[in-house]
């Protein structure tokens, strides 16, 4: 079954300290995104990667990282989180033709 | 970046058509059209996608005129489980286009009413 699988699902941190959000995709695609969703300003797009070692920012990139060393991961590292980053991220990949596959989202709560 | 400007909300009731229309009047050579649907704390679920013309499949219809500068998602006979947000995207995720960034819009909020 093609899945995205992202964890964790929910995670509450305090500000500064270090944390990690993994996403994987079984689906052999090239293309993956990370997005972040708020209340009122819809989905928008973090990073983005065409394929391994291609990285490129989004819209928001501003205190975040990211990685890609295989084609199918793609964690997105908080270095230094702060209560602005309090948000519901996705993680999705994708083909021209097939569209979008999102993953199930992680609730981060930074306190 | 082709940006895509839609309706913020739209209500309906059982057993109607819908029509949501996007624009997008900046969409390059290689961009694709996609819908999405999302429902409170999930992640968006594909819909359809098209470049040109007419796309059908077993839950929507897409129209797209020859301009390619809007589209039309149709919904035929919507159910109160269509209750969702729709969301337009333009996009090449081939990096053939220079918009590589996919960008969602606000979105649609459609209500549907028994």
């Amino acid at each position: 079954e093609a899945q995205v699988t992202q964890n964790p699902r929910y995670l509450i941190t305090v500000t500064g300290k270090k944390l990690t959000v993994t996403c994987s995709q079984n689906m052999n695609h090239e293309y993956m995104s990370w997005y972040r969703q708020d209340p009122g300003l819809g989905l928008r797009q973090i990073y983005y990667s065409m394929n391994v070692e291609v990285t490129d920012k989004g819209d928001v990139p501003e205190g975040y990282k990211v990685s890609r060393k295989e084609k199918r991961n793609f964690p997105l590292i908080l270095e230094s989180p702060s209560p602005n980053q309090t948000s519901l991220y996705f993680c999705a990949t994708g083909r021209t033709g097939d569209g979008y596959t999102f993953g199930s989202g992680t609730r981060l709560t930074v306190v | 970046l082709a940006k895509t400007t839609q309706p913020i909300s739209m209500d309906s009731y059982e057993g109607q058509e819908v029509n949501i229309t996007c624009s997008h009047n900046n969409i390059a050579t290689n961009d694709y059209i996609t819908w999405y649907q999302q429902f409170p704390s999930q992640g968006p679920r594909f819909i359809i996608q098209g470049y040109k013309t007419k796309v059908t499949n077993e839950v929507a219809s897409l129209f797209i005129p020859a301009d390619r500068k809007s589209s039309t998602l149709s919904l035929p006979r919507v159910s109160l489980s269509d209750t969702a947000v729709y969301y337009c995207l333009v996009g090449d995720m081939e990096g053939y286009s220079s918009a590589s960034k996919i960008i969602f819009g606000s979105g649609t909020r459609l209500s549907i009413r028994p």
